[in-house]
């Protein structure tokens, strides 16, 4: 069944330092993956999204994620955190082949330390 | 600026009550969703629309019902409101296969 999985539930981060925030995949097929980062007490906004081709893209703010195959994952890096980079973060998969219907991890929770 | 607003922004429910949350989109999009996100879960897609007069069940659609009698609007419905169903609800729309552009959610409590 597909599924995604963010193995850290919480990371700590000093500002300017840098950050990887992990997603694991599992999906039969060509997946189409998504970054969501989640502000408080607000919705869920687009970060970045893959459709199959070049392994790394860009997205807002600095941020890039690079899709490997062999390991089935889509870790999402930034090189230098801003204390307004915390927030919640989702990684995402489409179960459609590029549909909007996706399925989400369990998100990842980033504090910024001064 | 697409914009997807839901209302209410808090609601308190008694158990077994009738609960409808809105959700208005001003985007133009076909696709409409709605999710719950529970602590540990992420997001969970209960049902979601691909038009007016569509609704389609996604994995977790027991216990609530959708409605979307128009491009701009879809509820979601639960007849018989549990204090399991306490959480916070988001809605979101779609062009197609593209972005989701999520409102700021409905956080549910049911007693």
């Amino acid at each position: 069944a597909q599924s995604v999985t963010q193995p850290d539930a919480r990371v700590t981060v000093s500002e300017g330092a840098s950050l990887q925030l992990r997603c694991k995949y599992s999906y039969f097929g060509t997946p189409y993956l998504f970054w969501y980062v989640q502000y408080p007490r607000q919705g869920l906004q687009l970060l970045l999204k893959y459709y199959p081709g070049d392994p790394v893209v860009q997205g807002v703010n600095g941020f890039e994620a690079e899709f490997s195959k062999s390991n089935s994952s889509f870790h999402l890096r930034k090189a230098s955190v801003h204390w307004s980079d915390w927030a919640v973060y989702f990684c995402a998969v489409s179960i459609q082949g590029g549909s909007a219907k996706l399925i989400f991890g369990e998100g990842t929770k980033l504090t910024v330390s001064s | 600026e697409a914009a997807v607003t839901q209302s209410p922004r808090n609601k308190v429910a008694v158990t077994g009550g009738k609960v409808t949350l809105s959700c208005n989109q001003t985007n133009n999009h076909n696709n409409m969703y709605w999710y719950r996100q529970d602590t540990g879960h992420g997001l969970r897609l209960i049902h979601y629309s691909y038009g007016a007069g569509s609704t389609e069940k996604g994995d977790i659609p027991d216990g609530y019902k959708a409605s979307r009698p128009s491009q701009e609007n879809f509820s979601l419905i639960l007849e018989l409101a549990t204090p399991s169903q306490t959480s916070v609800y988001f809605c979101a729309s779609a062009r197609g296969a593209e972005t989701l552009y999520f409102g700021s959610g409905t956080r549910l409590t049911v007693l």
